[in-house]
């Protein structure tokens, strides 16, 4: 199957300080590209839709100017979580669409960011 | 209403059951159905993709559609307790629809 990376799995960062989180699609182009956020034992909650060359869309709630979001190539998006904080902690999944061959997605293998 | 709807679990089978696993949905549009298995602390896997009605097997795995219905099944056969996971079903439109629709997930564990 398709296949998307992302990176770092991991990461652990200070307090106010930003990280960057990136999504690979490998063997395909993805005009489109989704972030989602999942706390434990819940479903995933979309942050925000990643169009190629455009502004990400955000859902409600989430606030842009803390979720930077960059998709400057098909085959690259990337989530910066800016001046993190505790509550930041989460684990963190993007997905790629595909339309060549149907119409699904493809998810990473997701980034589990600790801010301390 | 939700769009899509999905029975939250938890869902505990012995090995070798037969596991059904199902999904509504309210919106006659969707085209593109999915079902996603996830493990603990990683990312969706895509098992099986369907277009509009009828039943897709892969192995142990079948994904039914019922679009008269709206529903979507997925059946695991002799399951094994590398199965257990949560599923996710999900569902878009047709042609340029790049919005995704996720059921909350089903989690499954699977007793040896």
């Amino acid at each position: 199957g398709a296949v998307v990376s992302q990176h770092p799995s991991w990461v652990i960062c200070k307090s106010g300080t930003s990280v960057k989180i990136e999504c690979r699609s490998l063997d395909f182009q993805a005009t489109t590209m989704f972030w989602y956020r999942q706390f434990p034992k819940q479903s995933l909650m979309l942050m925000a839709t990643s169009n190629e060359g455009s502004k990400a869309t955000y859902e409600q709630g989430v606030e842009k100017d803390k979720f930077l979001i960059n998709h400057a190539s098909l085959t690259l998006s990337t989530l910066t979580v800016t001046s993190a904080h505790p509550e930041d902690s989460s684990f963190y999944i993007c997905s790629a669409h595909r339309t060549v061959s149907g119409n699904t997605i493809y998810f990473g293998e997701g980034s589990w960011l600790t801010v301390v | 209403q939700k769009e899509v709807e999905q029975d939250p679990g938890p869902l505990s089978v012995p090995e070798g059951a037969i596991v059904s696993l199902n999904c509504t949905y309210s919106n006659s549009a969707f085209q593109y159905f999915m079902w996603y298995r996830q493990y603990s602390r990683k990312g969706p896997e895509l098992l099986m993709y369907t277009y509009s009605s009828g039943n897709k097997e892969d192995g142990r795995f079948t994904a039914q559609v019922d679009k008269s219905s709206k529903y979507i099944s997925l059946f695991i056969r002799d399951s094994q307790p590398s199965d257990s996971a949560t599923y996710l079903c999900a569902m878009s439109w047709a042609n340029t629809g790049n919005q995704f629709y996720f059921g909350t997930g089903t989690s499954l564990t699977v007793i040896p």
